[in-house]
Protein backbone atom coordinates (compact mmCIF):
# COMPACT_ATOMS: atom_id res chain seq x y z
CA UNK A 1 0.00 0.00 0.00
CA UNK A 2 0.79 3.65 -0.55
CA UNK A 3 3.33 4.96 2.17
CA UNK A 4 3.58 8.58 2.83
CA UNK A 5 6.63 9.98 4.55
CA UNK A 6 6.62 13.91 6.06
CA UNK A 7 9.74 15.82 6.82
CA UNK A 8 10.21 17.54 9.54
CA UNK A 9 8.19 17.06 11.96
CA UNK A 10 8.60 20.24 13.49
CA UNK A 11 9.69 23.25 12.49
CA UNK A 12 10.03 26.79 13.98
CA UNK A 13 10.61 30.04 11.64
CA UNK A 14 10.15 33.74 11.90
CA UNK A 15 7.18 35.54 11.38
CA UNK A 16 7.46 36.92 8.06
CA UNK A 17 9.88 34.14 6.64
CA UNK A 18 9.17 30.79 4.47
CA UNK A 19 7.78 27.38 5.53
CA UNK A 20 9.10 24.64 3.61
CA UNK A 21 7.46 20.91 4.38
CA UNK A 22 8.63 18.53 2.40
CA UNK A 23 6.64 14.79 1.65
CA UNK A 24 7.21 11.44 -0.19
CA UNK A 25 5.32 9.16 -1.16
CA UNK A 26 5.78 5.44 -2.59
CA UNK A 27 2.32 4.39 -4.77
CA UNK A 28 3.43 5.74 -8.75
CA UNK A 29 -0.65 5.29 -9.06
CA UNK A 30 -0.84 8.24 -6.44
CA UNK A 31 -2.64 11.10 -8.84
CA UNK A 32 -3.71 13.72 -5.70
CA UNK A 33 -2.20 14.89 -3.05
CA UNK A 34 -3.92 17.49 -0.62
CA UNK A 35 -2.39 19.76 2.49
CA UNK A 36 -4.58 20.12 5.45
CA UNK A 37 -3.72 22.22 8.23
CA UNK A 38 -5.35 20.87 11.98
CA UNK A 39 -5.77 22.95 14.78
CA UNK A 40 -5.76 21.39 18.47
CA UNK A 41 -8.92 19.36 19.06
CA UNK A 42 -10.08 20.16 15.63
CA UNK A 43 -10.85 18.94 11.83
CA UNK A 44 -8.70 19.34 9.46
CA UNK A 45 -8.79 21.91 6.71
CA UNK A 46 -7.76 21.22 3.54
CA UNK A 47 -5.82 24.30 2.60
CA UNK A 48 -4.30 23.25 -0.96
CA UNK A 49 -4.27 20.26 -3.00
CA UNK A 50 -2.65 19.38 -6.45
CA UNK A 51 -3.18 16.56 -9.12
CA UNK A 52 -0.68 14.99 -11.15
CA UNK A 53 -1.37 16.41 -14.28
CA UNK A 54 -0.04 19.74 -12.83
CA UNK A 55 3.42 20.78 -11.50
CA UNK A 56 2.99 23.83 -9.11
CA UNK A 57 -0.27 25.34 -7.77
CA UNK A 58 -0.23 28.72 -5.76
CA UNK A 59 -3.05 30.19 -3.48
CA UNK A 60 -1.92 33.68 -1.89
CA UNK A 61 0.57 32.92 0.37
CA UNK A 62 0.69 28.84 -0.21
CA UNK A 63 1.96 27.06 -2.83
CA UNK A 64 2.64 23.41 -3.40
CA UNK A 65 4.96 21.84 -5.97
CA UNK A 66 5.00 18.21 -7.00
CA UNK A 67 7.81 15.84 -8.79
CA UNK A 68 6.15 12.53 -9.89
CA UNK A 69 9.59 11.16 -11.31
CA UNK A 70 10.97 11.62 -8.15
CA UNK A 71 7.79 10.76 -6.26
CA UNK A 72 7.66 14.29 -3.76
CA UNK A 73 5.68 17.11 -3.18
CA UNK A 74 6.39 20.41 -0.68
CA UNK A 75 4.39 22.95 0.61
CA UNK A 76 5.40 26.38 0.72
CA UNK A 77 4.00 28.94 2.97
CA UNK A 78 5.53 32.94 2.62
CA UNK A 79 5.34 35.68 4.83
CA UNK A 80 4.29 33.36 7.58
CA UNK A 81 1.98 34.84 10.28
CA UNK A 82 1.06 34.06 13.55
CA UNK A 83 -2.30 32.17 12.49
CA UNK A 84 -0.02 29.68 10.51
CA UNK A 85 1.06 27.90 13.50
CA UNK A 86 -0.51 24.47 13.59
CA UNK A 87 0.45 21.02 12.35
CA UNK A 88 0.50 20.28 8.82
CA UNK A 89 -0.35 17.12 6.99
CA UNK A 90 0.64 15.83 3.28
CA UNK A 91 -2.04 13.11 2.32
CA UNK A 92 -1.81 11.15 -0.88
CA UNK A 93 -4.57 9.34 -2.72
CA UNK A 94 -5.27 7.95 -6.50
CA UNK A 95 -7.81 9.91 -6.74
CA UNK A 96 -12.02 9.67 -7.28
CA UNK A 97 -13.21 8.04 -3.83
CA UNK A 98 -9.91 6.18 -3.19
CA UNK A 99 -8.86 6.37 0.28
CA UNK A 100 -6.28 9.06 1.94
CA UNK A 101 -2.94 7.93 3.16
CA UNK A 102 -1.48 10.99 5.14
CA UNK A 103 2.34 11.80 6.35
CA UNK A 104 3.29 11.83 9.87
CA UNK A 105 2.75 15.62 10.33
CA UNK A 106 4.76 19.03 10.49
CA UNK A 107 3.66 21.49 13.82
CA UNK A 108 4.95 24.25 12.62
CA UNK A 109 5.16 27.52 14.92
CA UNK A 110 5.08 30.87 13.72
CA UNK A 111 7.52 33.11 16.12
CA UNK A 112 5.97 36.63 16.77
CA UNK B 1 -17.98 23.63 1.27
CA UNK B 2 -19.73 20.72 2.22
CA UNK B 3 -20.88 20.45 5.98
CA UNK B 4 -20.04 17.12 7.98
CA UNK B 5 -20.92 16.79 11.57
CA UNK B 6 -21.01 14.05 14.26
CA UNK B 7 -22.10 13.25 17.37
CA UNK B 8 -21.46 13.40 20.05
CA UNK B 9 -18.67 15.80 19.94
CA UNK B 10 -16.99 14.10 23.74
CA UNK B 11 -17.79 10.45 25.17
CA UNK B 12 -16.73 9.33 28.21
CA UNK B 13 -18.02 5.65 28.85
CA UNK B 14 -16.76 2.98 31.13
CA UNK B 15 -14.48 0.03 30.01
CA UNK B 16 -16.08 -2.87 28.99
CA UNK B 17 -19.56 -0.88 27.26
CA UNK B 18 -20.39 0.10 23.89
CA UNK B 19 -20.60 3.70 21.90
CA UNK B 20 -21.46 4.84 19.02
CA UNK B 21 -20.82 7.94 17.12
CA UNK B 22 -22.84 8.90 14.18
CA UNK B 23 -21.34 10.76 11.16
CA UNK B 24 -23.69 13.11 9.17
CA UNK B 25 -22.94 15.22 5.81
CA UNK B 26 -25.92 17.87 6.03
CA UNK B 27 -25.99 19.05 2.68
CA UNK B 28 -24.75 16.18 0.33
CA UNK B 29 -25.34 12.46 -0.41
CA UNK B 30 -22.18 11.20 0.70
CA UNK B 31 -21.44 7.68 -1.57
CA UNK B 32 -18.56 6.94 0.53
CA UNK B 33 -17.41 7.80 4.66
CA UNK B 34 -13.87 6.87 5.93
CA UNK B 35 -13.60 6.59 9.41
CA UNK B 36 -10.40 7.27 11.21
CA UNK B 37 -8.29 7.69 14.85
CA UNK B 38 -5.91 9.82 15.81
CA UNK B 39 -3.87 9.42 19.12
CA UNK B 40 -2.55 12.35 20.56
CA UNK B 41 0.01 14.07 18.45
CA UNK B 42 0.44 11.21 15.90
CA UNK B 43 -1.30 11.53 12.24
CA UNK B 44 -4.47 10.21 11.24
CA UNK B 45 -4.81 6.62 10.47
CA UNK B 46 -7.61 5.26 8.05
CA UNK B 47 -9.43 2.32 10.32
CA UNK B 48 -12.19 2.00 7.60
CA UNK B 49 -13.96 2.60 4.23
CA UNK B 50 -17.69 2.68 3.81
CA UNK B 51 -19.86 2.92 0.79
CA UNK B 52 -23.30 3.59 1.40
CA UNK B 53 -25.55 0.25 1.30
CA UNK B 54 -22.39 -2.33 1.31
CA UNK B 55 -20.05 -3.37 4.15
CA UNK B 56 -17.36 -1.52 5.72
CA UNK B 57 -13.93 -1.97 3.84
CA UNK B 58 -11.32 -2.13 7.02
CA UNK B 59 -7.53 -1.90 7.00
CA UNK B 60 -5.05 -4.15 8.09
CA UNK B 61 -5.32 -4.55 12.13
CA UNK B 62 -8.82 -3.05 12.96
CA UNK B 63 -10.89 -5.70 14.16
CA UNK B 64 -14.04 -5.37 11.99
CA UNK B 65 -15.83 -7.43 14.97
CA UNK B 66 -14.68 -4.45 17.74
CA UNK B 67 -15.79 -1.35 15.22
CA UNK B 68 -19.08 -1.61 13.61
CA UNK B 69 -19.36 0.00 10.63
CA UNK B 70 -23.27 1.24 9.58
CA UNK B 71 -23.96 3.29 6.41
CA UNK B 72 -27.27 2.66 6.12
CA UNK B 73 -28.28 5.64 3.64
CA UNK B 74 -26.53 8.79 1.82
CA UNK B 75 -26.24 10.90 4.86
CA UNK B 76 -25.12 8.68 7.84
CA UNK B 77 -22.53 6.19 8.81
CA UNK B 78 -22.46 5.22 12.12
CA UNK B 79 -19.30 3.53 14.13
CA UNK B 80 -19.95 1.26 17.29
CA UNK B 81 -16.96 0.90 19.28
CA UNK B 82 -17.91 -2.79 21.02
CA UNK B 83 -16.37 -3.54 24.71
CA UNK B 84 -14.37 -0.80 25.13
CA UNK B 85 -11.12 -0.65 26.66
CA UNK B 86 -9.00 2.41 27.77
CA UNK B 87 -6.56 1.94 24.63
CA UNK B 88 -9.44 2.62 22.64
CA UNK B 89 -9.51 6.31 24.15
CA UNK B 90 -8.39 8.43 21.02
CA UNK B 91 -9.84 11.19 18.50
CA UNK B 92 -12.32 9.77 16.29
CA UNK B 93 -13.18 11.61 13.02
CA UNK B 94 -14.80 11.02 10.36
CA UNK B 95 -14.74 12.15 6.46
CA UNK B 96 -17.82 11.80 3.90
CA UNK B 97 -17.20 12.29 -0.09
CA UNK B 98 -19.28 12.05 -3.26
CA UNK B 99 -20.29 13.32 -6.67
CA UNK B 100 -21.12 16.74 -5.54
CA UNK B 101 -17.94 17.47 -3.70
CA UNK B 102 -15.82 16.26 -6.86
CA UNK B 103 -14.77 13.18 -4.89
CA UNK B 104 -13.38 15.30 -2.27
CA UNK B 105 -12.99 14.13 1.41
CA UNK B 106 -14.77 16.51 3.93
CA UNK B 107 -14.23 16.21 7.61
CA UNK B 108 -16.50 16.04 10.60
CA UNK B 109 -15.11 17.82 13.76
CA UNK B 110 -14.35 14.92 15.34
CA UNK B 111 -15.35 12.75 18.58
CA UNK B 112 -12.90 12.79 21.44
CA UNK B 113 -13.63 9.02 23.16
CA UNK B 114 -12.35 8.55 26.80
CA UNK B 115 -12.72 5.21 28.08
CA UNK B 116 -12.14 4.81 32.26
Amino acid sequence: GENVEQHPSTLSVQEGDSAVIKCTYSDSASNYFPWYKQELGKRPQLIIDIRSNVGEKKDQRIAVTLNKTAKHFSLHITETQPEDSAVYFCAASRGGNEKLTFGTGTRLTIIP
Amino acid sequence: GAVVSQHPSRVICKSGTSVKIECRSLDFQATTMFWYRQFPKQSLMLMATSNEGSKATYEQGVEKDKFLINHASLTLSTLTVTSAHPEDSSFYICSASGLATGHEQFFGPGTRLTVL
